[in-house]
């Protein structure tokens, strides 16, 4: 079973809709979730943690179920600018080297 | 605001050649980090580092060598290149030492062995 699971996608959606992607993840001694947000042919970068009581920043909304090993982040009013590929990333131990990295949703908003 | 530096961006290696791609970041982080990114798959450790003088192995280390000297720079050795290693790399850096925290990365390496 891989490690940290998403759907590739590609989701293409109209601006101004509400987007959702999940990740599940096969270790239940993660520690540190966060999506990373990767433009194309750009380097990865931090969108947001996702903390367990759940959090919003802006139009971004992550939510964390540790019982079903569950990520998902939502976005509200997508906008063209959104369009990028999302990683799911997932942090085992607190060793400084368990990252795990999802292969990204791709989200393409239209007009 | 610099952050994390890649050289160089784009490389074309014959098969059996050797190279080395640099990295420097000028945040004094600790922890650095060499990952691989192939086509639709996610980004695979290679090579770690936890502070000056200290390497340790990722996932995907074989064919790969680093070496921490200073703070700031974080060189990945290919030896022997193969097509296998063809692929984007990315050199990361990260503060905090319990537990990872924001990852920055570097622009990316694109490296094509023929």
């Amino acid at each position: 079973r891989k490690e940290v699971e998403q759907d590739p996608g590609p989701f293409n959606v109209p601006e101004g809709a509400t987007v959702a992607f999940n990740c599940t993840y096969s270790n239940s001694a993660s520690q540190s979730f966060f999506w990373y947000r990767q433009d194309c042919r750009k380097e990865p970068k931090l969108l947001m943690s996702v903390y367990s009581s759940g959090n919003e920043d802006g139009r971004f909304t992550a939510q964390l179920n540790r019982a079903s090993q569950y990520i998902s982040l939502l976005i509200r009013d997508s906008k063209l600018s959104d369009s990028a590929t999302y990683l799911c990333v997932v942090e085992f131990s607190n060793s400084g080297y368990a990252l795990n990295f999802g292969k990204g949703t791709s989200l393409l908003v239209t007009p | 605001n610099a952050g994390v530096t890649q050289t160089p961006k784009f490389r074309i290696l014959k098969i059996g050649q050797s190279m080395t791609l640099q990295c420097a970041q000028d945040m004094n982080h600790n922890y650095m980090y060499w990952y691989r990114q192939d086509p639709g798959m996610g980004l695979k450790l290679i090579y770690y580092s936890v502070g000056a003088g200290i390497t340790d192995k990722g996932e995907v280390p074989n064919g790969y060598n680093v070496s921490r000297s200073t703070t700031e720079d974080f060189p990945l050795r290919l030896e022997l290149a193969a097509p296998s290693q063809t692929s984007v790399y990315f050199c990361a850096s990260s503060e905090k030492t319990g537990g990872i925290g924001e990852l920055f990365f570097g622009e990316g390496s694109r490296l094509t062995v023929l």
